[in-house]
């Protein structure tokens, strides 16, 4: 199993609601990655997750909280978004240790609109 | 700091022709360099991949190599499909977990 799968794939939320990226992989990765991607460019990295701890955080706005449950899970737990957060947000995951030549699985991304 | 160009597109192509996507990077050391790929309305996946000097990434009938002396990783391949119409993305490794990434070249063949 190579997959990465996201859910949902799409999300229309209002700027008070309370929603949740869900992520999950069985290829045995350590390093799980949340990305955004706006239309024509290329991924933003926001939050790297390594061994179940939290690694990287480029600066990201509190209203994005990330979790990972356990090796395999990593959820995006999303509250008082703004309308220049829709987007997509991909997630991916490697082997572990962010070595130079490690390869990124991503998913397919879920499709975010903020109203 | 580091930094990966690429040219801009779309690339309009037609079936069975050759195909070029430059990419330049400015980097300290000698990172990893990628070549990812994102189909309409999917994430991204790995094309290609050379980790030093002279190495040659293939995948696919795609080939690149890893020029120090032009800074250079431009992706090649003899006879383009319209399947091959997609997002590509050059990209090097900058530290850990990190990615810098090229704008982005869409693909356009037409049969």
């Amino acid at each position: 199993d190579t997959e990465v799968t996201q859910t949902p794939k799409h999300l229309v939320m209002g700027m008070t609601n309370k929603k949740s990226l869900k992520c999950e992989q069985h290829m045995g990765h350590r390093a799980m990655y949340w990305y955004k991607q706006k239309a024509k460019k290329p991924p933003e990295l926001m939050f790297v997750y390594s061994y179940e701890k939290l690694s990287i955080n480029e600066s990201v706005p509190s209203r994005f909280s990330p979790e990972c449950p356990n090796s395999s899970l990593l959820n995006l737990h999303l509250h008082a978004l703004q309308p220049e957060d829709s987007a997509l947000y991909l997630c991916a995951s490697s082997q572990g240790r962010g070595a130079t030549n490690e390869k990124l699985f991503f998913g397919s991304g879920t499709q975010l609109s903020v109203l | 700091g580091d930094s990966v160009t690429q040219m801009e597109g779309p690339v309009t192509l037609s079936e069975e022709a050759f195909l070029t996507i430059n990419c330049t990077y400015t980097a300290t050391g000698y990172p990893s360099l990628f070549w990812y790929v994102q189909y309409p309305g999917e994430g991204l996946q790995l094309l290609l991949k050379a980790t030093k000097a002279d190495d040659k990434g293939s995948n696919k009938g795609f080939e690149a190599t890893y020029r120090k002396e032009t800074t250079s990783f431009h992706l090649e391949k003899g006879s383009v499909q319209v399947s091959d119409s997609a997002v590509y993305f050059c990209a090097l490794h900058h530290s850990n977990y990190q990615l810098i990434w090229g704008a982005g070249t869409k693909l356009i063949i037409k049969p």
